[in-house]
């Protein structure tokens, strides 16, 4: 069955930063996209960009440019969600999904890894 | 960016009644639309996408409907697990942008 596990919370102070993974196992991982989607503590929903499993190119929604990068070891089925220069504001739950009934980079949501707590505080 | 506006912000409703969420686009999103329930402390799950199509082992009690603008979900007969919140997210260009959420709590 698909999965997506992703790695455990995470404490950081202000200006760090941290690398949230996403491990896929169940289905062929370079061919479909794989998005992040933040929420906010008690907020709703945001998509943070995909990810081209295939091409390795990146698309990031306007806001995450510059900070946030996405990255893949293709060997291991495993994207990754980097951010630096953490901030406060930047504390939320960071999911990654999979890209389904869709195509290019224009998806719904079908499997959901569980999301990694990032929070930042001095 | 097409903003999804959902109401109402929450719905106090009993066990067995009919719940009836709106999700309305700032522009046409064609039919490309879904619905996501949320539990607490859990991941989204895709309940509805292209507006009306269910997805794999959603119960038939979900349905949704709509085009262009104005979409909507209808639970028919709330069970317990339904108390949730609810996202609409549309994928008619970038970026994806979700509602702001309906919850859907017991009376």
């Amino acid at each position: 069955q698909v999965q997506l596990v992703q790695s455990g919370s995470e404490l950081k102070k202000p200006g760090a930063s941290v690398k949230v993974s996403c491990k896929a196992s169940g289905y062929a991982f370079t061919t479909y996209a794989l998005n992040w989607v933040r929420q906010a503590p008690g907020q709703g929903l945001e998509w943070v960009g995909w990810i081209n499993t295939n091409t390795r190119n990146p698309t990031y929604a306007q806001g995450f440019t510059g900070r946030f990068v996405f990255s893949l070891d293709t060997s291991v089925s495993t994207a990754y969600l980097q951010i630096s220069s953490l901030k406060a504001e930047d504390t939320a739950v960071y999911y990654c999904a999979r890209g389904d009934y869709g195509d290019s980079g224009r998806y719904y949501f079908h499997y959901w890894g569980r999301g990694t707590l990032v929070t930042v505080s001095s | 960016e097409i903003v999804l506006t959902q109401s109402p912000a929450t719905l106090s409703l009993s066990p067995g009644e009919r719940a009836t969420l709106s999700c309305r686009a700032s522009q046409s999103v064609s039919s490309y639309l879904a619905w996501y329930q949320q539990l607490p402390g859990q991941a989204p799950r895709l309940l509805i996408y292209d507006a009306s199509k269910r997805a794999t082992g959603i119960p038939a009690r979900f349905s949704g409907s709509g085009s262009g603008t104005d979409f909507t979900l209808t639970i028919s007969s709330l069970e317990p697990e339904d108390f949730a919140l609810y996202y609409c997210q549309h994928r008619s260009n970038w970026p994806l942008t979700f509602g702001g959420g309906t919850k859907v709590e017991i009376k």
